[in-house]
């Protein structure tokens, strides 16, 4: 089935802890995001990546890294978990400029 | 920077009546913009976009949006609206960052039956 999956779909998590989020696409799209979702504030971009192998800063990168190892994949880690990354993490994909973005079904990440 | 702004937080509309949903930009150059619809617990759906061309946009489930130039706005609208429309909304800009979104902070719509 086309699309994006992400993994884990939720996850409770120490503060202080390493996590890695996942995010894989099946479409071959160039460009890969992630985006957290707060109440009140919408979707805030934290990193991108227009092709393989270059990536971003988006508007909250802080505390967030990425990777773009190949075209599918585009993991998202947080070195060390602290309570307000608590949020919904969305990937998204698109194939250019001007395209939709298609999203994955979300992480909900809970720091304690 | 390149920002959308969704003036209401909630629209409240009875089944079979017409709806729009509001979004003003802030953008330089000529604008990419998108309305997104996520349903509870979901990820977010594409309904349309306008790129350039005619100013009223058809998309998915019976939605369009009218591109307003001199009033710098990009409404939603449908008709006839149904019970099964009631989700977040997001209007969204294309950013000065590859081609990632600046999104508004969405519109709750509930259409009562």
């Amino acid at each position: 089935i086309a699309g994006i999956t992400q993994a884990p779909t939720s996850q409770i998590l120490a503060a202080g802890r390493r996590m890695t989020l996942r995010c894989t696409q099946d479409m071959r799209h160039n460009a890969m995001y992630w985006y957290r979702q707060d109440l009140g504030l919408g979707l805030r971009l934290i990193h991108y990546s227009n092709t393989a192998g270059t990536t971003g800063k988006g508007e909250v990168p802080d505390g967030y890294s990425v990777s773009r190892a190949n075209t599918d994949d585009f993991p998202l880690t947080l070195a060390s978990a602290v309570p307000s990354q608590t949020s919904v993490y969305f990937c998204a994909s698109s194939d250019s400029a001007g395209g939709p973005q298609y999203f994955g079904p979300g992480t909900r990440l809970t720091v304690l | 920077a390149q920002s959308v702004a969704q003036p209401e937080d909630q629209v409240n509309v009875a089944e079979g009546n017409p709806l729009t949903v509001k979004c003003t930009y802030s953008v330089s150059g000529n604008p990419y913009l998108f309305w997104y619809v996520q349903y509870p617990n979901r990820g977010l759906q594409f309904l349309l976009k306008y790129i350039t061309g005619d100013n009223l946009v058809k998309g998915s489930y019976g939605f369009e949006a009218e591109f307003n130039k001199s009033q710098t706005s990009f409404h939603l609208k449908k008709p006839s609206a149904l019970v099964s429309d009631s989700a977040l909304y997001f209007c969204a800009v294309q950013s000065n960052s590859g081609y990632a979104l600046n999104f508004g902070k969405g519109t709750s719509l509930l259409v009562t039956p």
